[in-house]
């Protein structure tokens, strides 16, 4: 069985740039969540999805961040006119739901931002 | 401010002896732990967690340990091998809660043949 996959796995862009950061969940996993690691920190907790919903989106760090998912598949996260600060590890990981502590991480998309 | 703290940043064990991660939490809503483990250029892998109800929680070399009066918890790796070399994240959640994990900063964990 498939693991939670990310794509790309690294990304440079140009500063004011956009960017939009793929994940695939593992087939039936009705939540979906966005973490962010910056060097040396922990992960941040970005966005929750239940199916295609996101009821928590409080670590979303400005409006320039926004994400969608298509039912219980796919998710991209997509990061308008991108700054050096948004350089980081972008992490998604994938439960069978809300109530299922156990998360299942993808190998990240390192995005650097120039 | 930060909710889950790992105050060590590294942690040198020889192979065979104990390794003994530590972190602390301030949140009192918490009441599931969880321990990832993290190799380079890899996501996070679930380790072993722990129910506030419980104190301990066993599965082969590692051992969770939760006190709550104290709001501390720690991981014990015993035999510690060198394949244990990586950083261990400590990270909490609560009942009712989306399900997000709140994660402290890490502990990197290099283990010596």
């Amino acid at each position: 069985g498939a693991g939670v996959s990310q794509s790309p796995s690294n990304k440079v862009t140009e500063k004011g740039k956009d960017v939009e950061l793929r994940c695939d969940p593992i087939s039936g996993h009705t939540a979906l969540y966005w973490y962010r690691q910056r060097l040396g920190q922990g992960l941040e907790f970005l966005i929750y999805f239940q199916g295609n919903s996101a009821p928590d989106k409080s670590g979303l760090p400005s409006d320039r961040f926004s994400a969608e998912r298509t039912g219980e598949s796919v998710s991209t996260l997509t990061i308008q006119r991108t700054q050096q600060e948004d350089s980081a590890v972008y992490l998604c990981a994938s439960s069978l739901g809300p109530a299922h502590n156990e998360q299942f991480f993808g190998p990240g998309t390192r995005l650097t931002v120039l | 401010d930060q909710q889950v703290k790992q105050n060590s940043p590294s942690l040198s064990v020889q192979e065979g002896r104990i390794s003994i991660l530590n972190c602390d939490y301030t949140n009192s809503m918490f009441d599931y732990f969880l321990w990832y483990k993290k190799y380079p250029a890899e996501g996070p892998t679930f380790l072993i967690s722990i129910s506030s109800i419980k104190d301990k929680n066993e599965d082969g070399r590692f051992t969770v340990f939760l006190n709550k009066s104290a709001k501390h918890l720690s991981l014990h790796i015993v035999p510690s091998q060198p394949g244990d070399s990586a950083v261990y994240f400590c990270a909490a959640t609560y009942s009712g809660n989306t399900g997000k994990l709140i994660f402290g900063q890490g502990t990197t964990l290099q283990v010596k043949p």
